[in-house]
């Protein structure tokens, strides 16, 4: 069995500023995937970025970038130059490598963008 | 492309009744599809896994015979609520996963179908 724990409910940041919201994980699978998924208030689930548990390099996406610590088992978003679009929950997820399976998700992260 | 659309988006029934929501994979095959839950300022959980022509997988905890899930092709799955009740409330949400994609197999999600029981 899979979880994922997010320990921040909400968080809050200026316009332009940088934001990260953590996220831990736990798994016996030695092959698994780990996700950070958006939804905005129209609750459309949009992937945001994905990273392969191989992989040991982090990955990114334009502004979007995680800080993956596998021995650690944490699994961190980074946001910089936050822009008003980016307020929304923020899901932290995991399923294992086949692909079978369904997403396990954290409680979310309700991001807060201040103008 | 991989867009899965949902319908209803939005369905209010009367306690007992029965209602069916369909997940449609428009641009792809889909051969799984997934349901999720999620109530209120909350998080998604996953109901269960449907495969095309077989029998779902239900998460610990979901009644199978409340839950009814039927994939019957590969860009269709629906989820008939059974004898629906209040508690029954939420925003269902679906997946799918396409053919032939390898590992990466990402899940595509719906824009959901919130279900009010009165």
């Amino acid at each position: 069995a899979q979880t994922v724990t997010q320990s921040q409910p909400e968080m809050s940041v200026q316009e332009a500023e940088t934001v990260t919201l953590s996220c831990t994980y736990d798994t016996s699978e030695s092959d698994y995937y780990l996700f950070w998924y958006k939804q905005p208030p129209s609750r459309q689930m949009i992937l945001v970025i994905r990273q392969e548990a191989y992989k040991q390099q982090n990955a990114t996406e334009n502004r979007f970038s995680v800080n993956f610590q596998k021995a650690a088992k944490s699994f961190s978003l980074k946001i910089s130059d936050s822009q008003l679009g980016d307020a929304a929950m923020y899901f932290c997820a995991s399923r294992t490598g086949g692909g079978a399976d369904g997403l396990t998700f954290g409680k979310g992260t309700h991001l807060i963008i201040q103008p | 492309g991989a867009v899965v659309s949902q319908h209803p988006s939005r369905v209010i029934c009367k306690s007992g009744t029965s209602v069916k929501i369909e997940c449609r994979s428009l641009d792809f095959q889909a051969t799984t599809m997934f349901w999720y839950r999620q109530f209120p300022k909350q998080s998604l959980m996953l109901m269960a896994t449907s495969n095309e022509g077989s029998k779902a997988t239900y998460e610990q905890g979901v009644e199978k015979d409340k839950f009814l899930i039927n994939h019957a092709s590969l860009t269709l799955s629906t989820l008939t609520v059974t004898s629906a009740h209040p508690e029954d409330s939420s925003f269902y949400i679906c997946s799918a996963r396409g053919m032939g994609q390898g590992r990466r197999n990402e899940q595509f999600f719906g824009p959901g179908t919130r279900l009010t029981v009165l």
